[in-house]
Parts: structure tokens; C-alpha cells; sequence
């Protein structure tokens, strides 16, 4: 199993629609969790970090699901350029080292 | 503020080259972390330096290798160049502590 798995997609969605992305994680003792976009031939960009309680920006909101180790983002009323690919980031804390693991990213497009 | 920026930009190399890329941190940033980012693959962990010290590493044979310098800056190196070398390599920084990666713009490294 690998350690963070997203749905490559793409996730083809018309502008104004909700999309929700889901991120599973193998490490129960992972402890920080995040959402980055990146947009074709980019580098990627922090989008928002996701906290237990979960948390909203605007149109988006991230939640975590720490029983079922699985971490999304939910995009509503989605716009044109929404369209980019999120990676979702685990970091996973052991004696003092750090290892943060991205997924392979959801493409997300986003159509008029 | 200046980001974090690599250089260079583009790097043409044969098989059997060394490839020598380079990254400043944001200032005031004292963690540098590498990444590659093969063609429809994620963002796959190499190397983790802070103060100087390499802190942690990915799954990567040894001909890849870097430094960091007093002023924060970093060297990636790779020896022996294969061609699956080919990738997207990006640096990231981050201030003490966690608070999401700031990230290059990368060195886009072909191999021919």
C-alpha cells in the first residue's frame, strides 16, 4: 500500500459545481496534514493546512478523518481556475526527523 | 520578500554526467528540502537539510547527494546520470518549525 494515495482523476466538473477530493494515509501516527495546488509545469503551492476539528477558506474546506486515516477538500462553486492539480501532504514525525510525503496529486478541471 | 529560487533553470546533460543544481531558501529560512517530480509521478522526497546538517533522506541510491551551506543555500548533485534521471527537481524551505513548504520554481534536468 502506498503511503499517501489520491484518485489521479481528472475530476471534470462544470464552473459552480462542489467537488470533494479524498486522500487515504498508511502512517496512523502521521501528524500534520496539508493541501497543495499546482498548476501545469509549476511548483507547487501550500493551499491550506487541515486541521482535526477541519477548517474553511472561502470556497474551500479540509477535513480529517484521523479513525479512518484519510484527509479532503471540498471545492464549492468551482471556478475556471480552480483547474489545477492537488497534492495532498502528510508528515509523518519520528525522533526528531521529518518526512513529509505527497500524494501523486487529483487533476481537477474545471469546464465552462 | 524573495521566494526561494534554483537555478538553473533548464539542464541538459548526457548519461554519465554529474548534474550540479542549486537553491537559496527564503530568508530567515534554515530547513531546505529537494524533491523529485518525475513525468506522471509525485513529488518523491530526497533530501532534508537543516543547519547544515543533512536531517533526512528519501529512497535514492547515493549518487545523489548534496550539501548545506552556512548561508542556508543548497547543492543537489547527481552523479552517474541515467536516463530515468530525467525529472523536475524541486527545493523547498521552511522556517523552523512547520508551516507549509515554500517551494522553488525548479530545475527541469533532461538527460539524453
Amino acid at each position: 500500500r502506498k503511503e499517501v494515495e489520491q484518485d489521479p482523476g481528472p475530476f471534470n466538473v462544470p464552473e459552480g459545481a462542489t467537488v470533494a477530493f479524498n486522500c487515504t494515509y498508511s502512517n496512523s501516527a502521521s501528524q500534520s496534514f496539508f493541501w497543495y495546488r499546482q498548476d501545469c509545469r509549476k511548483e507547487p503551492k501550500l493551499l491550506m493546512s487541515v486541521y482535526s476539528s477541519g477548517n474553511e477558506d472561502g470556497r474551500f474546506t479540509a477535513q480529517l478523518n484521523r479513525a479512518s486515516q484519510y484527509i479532503s477538500l471540498l471545492i464549492r462553486d468551482s471556478k475556471l481556475s480552480d483547474s489545477a492539480t492537488y497534492l495532498c501532504v502528510v508528515n509523518e514525525a519520528a525522533s526528531g526527523t521529518y518526512k513529509y510525503i505527497f500524494g501523486t496529486g487529483t487533476r481537477l478541471k474545471v469546464l465552462a | 520578500e524573495a521566494g526561494v529560487t534554483q537555478s538553473p533553470t533548464h539542464l541538459i546533460k548526457t548519461r554519465g554526467q554529474q548534474a550540479t543544481l542549486r537553491c537559496s531558501p527564503i530568508s530567515g529560512h534554515t530547513s531546505v528540502y529537494w524533491y523529485q517530480q518525475a513525468l506522471g509521478l509525485g513529488l518523491q522526497f530526497l533530501l532534508w537539510y537543516d543547519e547544515g546538517e543533512e536531517r533526512n533522506r528519501g529512497n535514492f541510491p547515493p549518487r545523489f547527494s548534496g550539501r548545506q551551506f552556512p548561508n542556508y543555500s543548497s547543492e543537489l548533485n547527481v552523479n552517474a546520470l541515467e536516463l530515468e534521471d530525467s525529472a523536475l527537481y524541486l527545493c523547498a524551505s521552511s522556517p523552523v518549525g512547520w508551516y507549509g513548504y515554500t517551494f522553488g520554481s525548479g530545475t527541469r534536468l533532461t538527460v539524453v
